[in-house]
């Protein structure tokens, strides 16, 4: 079955570190990737996305995810964070061309930015 | 506003009654699908909806039940065999690309 594992439960980091966060999914098919941010007490919403093309695809806020296929990973990036960005974020995959386009989550990772 | 509704958003019940969310979209899209959140555990997909009059159970389905009479809504009854059923559910719904949309959210809490 298909799976997503995100690695980093729980992240805190100062103003300007720079994060990573690590997403890998078991499929041995092809996949639309996705990175979702829910940020307290708002809508879960879509952060960046990859379909096909250029591996390192870049979303809103500065972030920046690259697919790197034979590593089955999806990770997220941005170099410099801000108090703002405390929100959990989702890597979630889905099967290209799948009739019914469901999403598989991660377990989501807490971010926490320290001013 | 296009968007996704989800009301109420906050909702407690007593153990043993059936309850019902609602979630309503003005986006035009045709699939419509329900997720379970947890702590810990990301989001889990209950029901699925690709068209008006069908729906699929997901990887929880067993102690709820939805209905898809209209395009625009897929509510959601959480029944009294849902043995765990405080969560957070997100209705989420996706039109002709392969991203989906996201409501508030409702918050459960059975006691």
């Amino acid at each position: 079955a298909q799976s997503v594992s995100q690695h980093n439960h729980h992240v805190i980091l100062s103003e300007a570190a720079s994060l990573e966060l690590g997403c890998n999914y078991s499929y041995g098919g092809t996949v639309n990737l996705f990175w979702y941010v829910q940020y307290p007490g708002q809508h879960l919403q879509l952060l960046l996305k990859y379909f096909s093309g250029d591996p390192l695809v870049k979303g809103i806020k500065g972030f920046e995810a690259e697919f790197i296929k034979s590593k089955f990973s999806f990770n997220l990036r941005k170099p410099s964070v801000q108090w703002s960005d405390t929100a959990e974020y989702f890597c979630a995959v889905q099967n290209y061309g799948g009739a019914t386009n469901k999403l598989i989550f991660g377990t989501g990772t807490l971010l926490a930015v320290q001013p | 506003d296009g968007g996704i509704t989800q009301s109420p958003k906050y909702l407690f019940r007593k153990e043993g009654q059936n309850v019902t969310l609602s979630c309503e979209q003005n986006l035009n899209h045709d699939a419509m699908y329900w997720y379970r959140q947890d702590p810990g555990q990301g989001l889990r997909l209950i029901y699925y909806s690709q068209i008006v009059n069908d729906f699929q159970k997901g990887d929880i389905a067993e102690g709820y039940s939805v209905s898809r009479e209209k395009k625009e809504s897929f509510p959601l009854t959480v029944t009294s065999a849902q043995k765990n059923p405080t969560a957070f559910y997100l209705c989420a719904s996706r039109g002709q690309t392969y991203e989906q949309y996201f409501g508030p959210g409702t918050r459960l809490t059975v006691t």
